[in-house]
């Protein structure tokens, strides 16, 4: 069935960048996200990309997608302590409204 | 334009007792999602609705789960005599007409079974 894998954990120093992987299973996955959990609040549409695409650019966000490996992953440049949260990555299934979740990285800012 | 509304945040119940979850959707959207969140897991679909409509409940548990978003008034998931494994987080998600994929997610109730 389909899945989607995430490291639980990432850990940078404040000003780095910080790279957040996913890999999918599903090759028809129509649209790929991801969203930001901070600490007992609720899930923030970061961006998504449509998998006809390879890159999106939104500030200091950039989306990359390799369909081919079905891989996503999010950079996040000049990481701030403000960054600091769990990062799921989604996908849609067939339907296009049914998200498959990765069980999210947890990104650690140090100083 | 205020986001989308869930309430309670946090809802404690003891074993056998009802729990009735609202979700009100963002302005102008008129699709509302159920997910599940267990401790230190990602989110698990629940049930799609339209107003009035159940578009695909295949991620509900077949017995104790409904769902509901009638015609006024806000979408409720309603969990009969709970036990402790529904302790979740429980998220519901907007999205506008047409556009089933951007969803819009609410801050959560938090459901703890005593």
């Amino acid at each position: 069935g389909e899945d989607v894998e995430q490291s639980l954990f990432l850990s940078v120093r404040e000003g780095d960048s910080s790279v957040i992987n996913c890999t999918y299973t599903d090759s028809s996955s129509t649209y790929l996200y991801w969203y930001k959990q901070e600490p007992g609040a609720g899930l923030q549409l970061l961006t998504y990309i449509f998998s006809n695409m390879d890159m999106k650019q939104d500030q200091r966000l950039t989306v990359l997608l390799n369909k081919k490996d079905k891989h996503l992953s999010l950079r996040i440049a000049d990481t701030q302590t403000g960054d600091s949260a769990i990062y799921f990555c989604a996908e849609t299934s067939d339907s296009n409204y049914q998200l498959i979740w990765g069980a999210g990285t947890k990104l650690i800012i140090k100083p | 334009n205020a986001g989308v509304m869930q309430n309670p945040r946090h809802l404690v119940r003891r074993r056998g007792q009802e729990a009735r979850l609202r979700c009100s959707p963002m302005k102008g959207h008129s699709h509302v999602y159920w997910y599940r969140q267990l401790p230190e897991e990602g989110l698990k679909f629940m049930v799609y609705l339209q107003k009035e409509n159940i578009i695909d409940e295949s991620g509900m548990p077949k017995e104790r789960f409904s769902a509901e978003f009638p015609k006024e008034g806000p979408s409720i998931l309603r969990i009969q005599q709970v036990v402790r494994g529904d302790s979740a987080a429980y998220f519901c998600a907007s999205s506008p007409p047409g556009d089933t994929y951007e969803q819009y997610f609410g801050p959560g109730t938090r459901l703890t079974v005593t």
